[in-house]
């Protein structure tokens, strides 16, 4: 079956550090990848997403790269702010899924000044 | 885009009871799902809501337990039955646009004594 492994948290950054945050997947087919965050207090939002093999996703200066043979999609962010403090989830939805998507654990971001 | 409501946005009932919770979109979706959100976990797939049919339910979760009503495309309820504490979660909605994005409603935080 479909699966999706994140990096453990939480991650305490200083405000401007680099960001990496890992996600690595099982899926049968070609699955399409996405990262989704939660700040506090709110719901879920499409952070980015990718739906083929070496395909970037970007938005609001986060970027993840879509890697077949390595079968990840590590989110990244060159300089983090603290409104970038959230909980951030890698999701996959497979061929044929039916749009249903597979969720990893999360890992929750603090950002400090 | 889509916009979710959903009701209530969190409640606390006793064990045994039942809650229902309303999922309510501002245009008509195909797709629509309902997930959970364990305390300090990622999200589950419960069931798709299927519009004039039954549910399609995920491993792990049944229709007694989860009964799921979809009576047109733009609302959707989820009741779940004999609680116990285990079913403290958050609840959440979400559906699937025109262009395949998937949104998510702002959850329903459920606390079971």
């Amino acid at each position: 079956g479909n699966s999706v492994t994140q990096m453990e948290g939480p991650v305490t950054l200083s405000e401007e550090a680099f960001l990496t945050i890992n996600c690595t997947y099982t899926a049968t087919g070609y699955p399409s990848l996405f990262w989704y965050v939660q700040y506090p207090g709110e719901g879920l939002q499409l952070l980015l997403k990718a739906t083929k093999a070496d395909d970037k996703g970007s938005n609001k200066g986060f970027e993840a790269t879509y890697r077949k043979e390595t079968t990840s999609f590590h989110l990244e962010k060159g300089s983090v702010q603290v409104s970038d403090s959230a909980v951030y989830f890698c999701a996959l939805s497979s061929t044929g899924g039916g749009n249903k998507l597979t969720f990893g654990t999360g890992t929750q971001l603090k950002v400090e000044l | 885009s889509a916009v979710i409501s959903q009701k209530p946005s969190r409640d606390i009932c006793q064990r045994g009871t039942s809650l229902t919770i309303q999922c309510q979109v501002d245009s008509q979706v195909t797709m629509m799902f309902w997930y959970r959100q364990q305390p300090g976990q990622s999200l589950t797939l419960i069931a798709t809501a299927n519009q004039g049919s039954e549910a399609t339910y995920e491993s792990g979760f049944v229709i007694d337990k989860f009964p799921i009503s979809r009576p047109n495309l733009t609302f959707s309820t989820l009741t779940v039955s004999n609680l116990s504490p285990e079913d403290s979660s958050i609840y959440l909605c979400s559906v699937v646009s025109g262009d395949g994005e998937q949104f998510f409603g702002p959850g329903t935080r459920l606390t079971v004594l």
